[in-house]
């Protein structure tokens, strides 16, 4: 089962803006991470935010975590076609077993030149 | 970087099926998930000095090997049409959620 919920499944934006993604979890988390996945290809990591986090940044990404809330977002800045993906985020649980990371079903970016 | 071999392979019901993957230099962990179209990835187990250490919602037929190099094997048994999926290997330098580094992942289609 998956642990998140990525809002919204699908956005559509032009070369230029910036494209927000949300995440909500349900247990409580010791990190929240992103993920991002080209068609079909392996996932690769974009970055980790603690629960001890409130935001993080990394180059032309944005990453909110509120625990209260038991939600995230991941900003983009200045959107590029070559930001066309799919965006994971992923929970690692801070109770049981901490060695998985849980995957949300993702939202797919698509960035119009 | 995270190699997976075979990236594409068909079987049929009921056979048996052996994925490879070739950590990252350095890391002494490795992850398997398996990702269906559209879905985000599935914990199935991961591997830590030659043992499991985590398993997810699979049943038993899903198994596997870390070797003495680290590199590891996903082996599914009595293969159902269900288990047809990306399979993703991800090795990390420690066995908590710490950052994971994905191989591209070998594509299993069950007929």
């Amino acid at each position: 089962s998956q642990q998140g919920e990525e809002d919204p499944q699908a956005l559509s934006i032009q070369e230029g803006e910036n494209a927000t993604m949300n995440c909500s979890y349900k247990t409580s988390i010791n990190n929240l991470q992103w993920y991002r996945q080209n068609s079909g290809r392996g996932l690769v990591h974009l970055i980790l935010i603690r629960s001890n986090e409130r935001e993080k940044h990394s180059g032309r990404l944005r990453v909110t975590l509120d625990t209260s809330k038991k939600s995230s977002s991941l900003l983009i800045t200045a959107s590029r076609a070559a930001d066309t993906a799919s965006y994971f985020c992923a929970t690692g649980s801070a109770s049981g077993s901490a060695r998985q990371l849980t995957f949300g079903s993702g939202t797919q970016l698509t960035v119009l030149p | 970087g995270v190699t997976q071999s075979p990236t594409h392979l068909i079987k049929t019901r009921g056979q048996q099926v052996t994925l490879r993957c070739s950590s990252q230099s350095g890391h002494n962990t490795v992850s398997w998930y398996q990702q269906a179209l559209g879905q985000g990835p599935q914990f199935i187990f991961q591997y830590y000095r030659k043992e499991e250490n985590g398993r997810g919602n699979f049943p038993p037929r899903f198994s596997g090997l870390q070797f003495p190099n680290d590199s590891s094997e996903l082996n599914v048994n009595a293969l159902e049409l269900d288990d047809s999926a990306l399979y993703l290997c991800a090795s990390s330098l420690d066995p908590n959620t710490g950052e994971l580094f994905f191989g591209e992942g070998s594509r299993l289609t069950v007929l």
